[in-house]
């Protein structure tokens, strides 16, 4: 069972735009939410995380909202680039057990 | 190393064959984990090390799959009698504690089972 689903599996975006993926959650025990970001041939990279004990964080353009009640969690990419164009996964953790990772995202930036 | 390295970065096997997929965690690491990913299917749990034991082996497909890790360092994880549905880029990661710290990923590995 996919304890973690992410939408939508692809999104294209204009330069400047605000890209949204979202995540939902099953298991209410997570305590460790993180978004990967992932380019051909590469490995996931962090990209940024988020505990349950806050409703957002943002780090430059990536920002996370976190809606704990509703189960869901977001990233948001302000003034897209094309240089965003990648894969984003999200994942969510018990107590730095394995990472439960969403399907993917392939985000794509068009100029 | 600076990073994660997993070697060989491509893998091409016969079916029936066994293969090693080899994973050098960043130095002073502990945690150290092994997934797979399939096209369109994000990323699959397979084995998490702490040292060089194993406390969650839950995510290992079959007993045809085996992974261990020596000296709380390099990993190895074994692939026996290959089928088609193995092949995959299968990915290390590893972190200074526990996957709620920073996870650091090599580029993988991708194995074709022909």
């Amino acid at each position: 069972q996919q304890q973690v689903k992410q939408s939508p599996q692809s999104l294209i975006v204009q330069k400047g735009g605000i890209s949204i993926i979202n995540c939902a959650y099953e298991n209410t025990a997570f305590d460790y939410f993180p978004w990967y970001q992932q380019f051909p041939g590469k490995g996931p990279a962090l990209l940024i995380a988020i505990r349950p004990d806050v409703s957002e964080k943002k780090e430059g353009r990536f920002t996370i909202s976190f809606n704990k009640s509703a189960k869901q969690f977001s990233l948001h990419i302000m003034d897209s680039q094309p240089g965003d164009s990648a894969t984003y996964f999200c994942a969510a953790s018990l107590q730095g057990y394995a990472l439960n990772f969403g399907k993917g995202t392939s985000l794509l930036v068009t100029p | 190393g600076a990073g994660v390295s997993q070697s060989p970065s491509n893998k091409v096997t016969e079916k029936g064959k066994d293969v090693e997929l080899r994973c050098d965690p960043i130095s002073g690491h502990t945690a150290l984990y092994w997934y797979r990913q399939s096209l369109g299917q994000g990323l699959e749990f397979l084995i998490y090390f702490q040292g060089n034991s194993a406390p969650d082996k839950s995510g290992l497909p079959s007993d045809r799959f085996s992974a261990e890790r020596t000296g709380g360092s390099v990993s190895t994880l074994t692939i026996q009698r290959t089928q088609q549905e193995d092949s995959a880029v299968y990915l290390c990661a590893s972190s200074l504690k526990a996957m709620n710290t920073e996870a650091f990923f090599g580029q993988g590995t991708r194995l074709t089972v022909v």
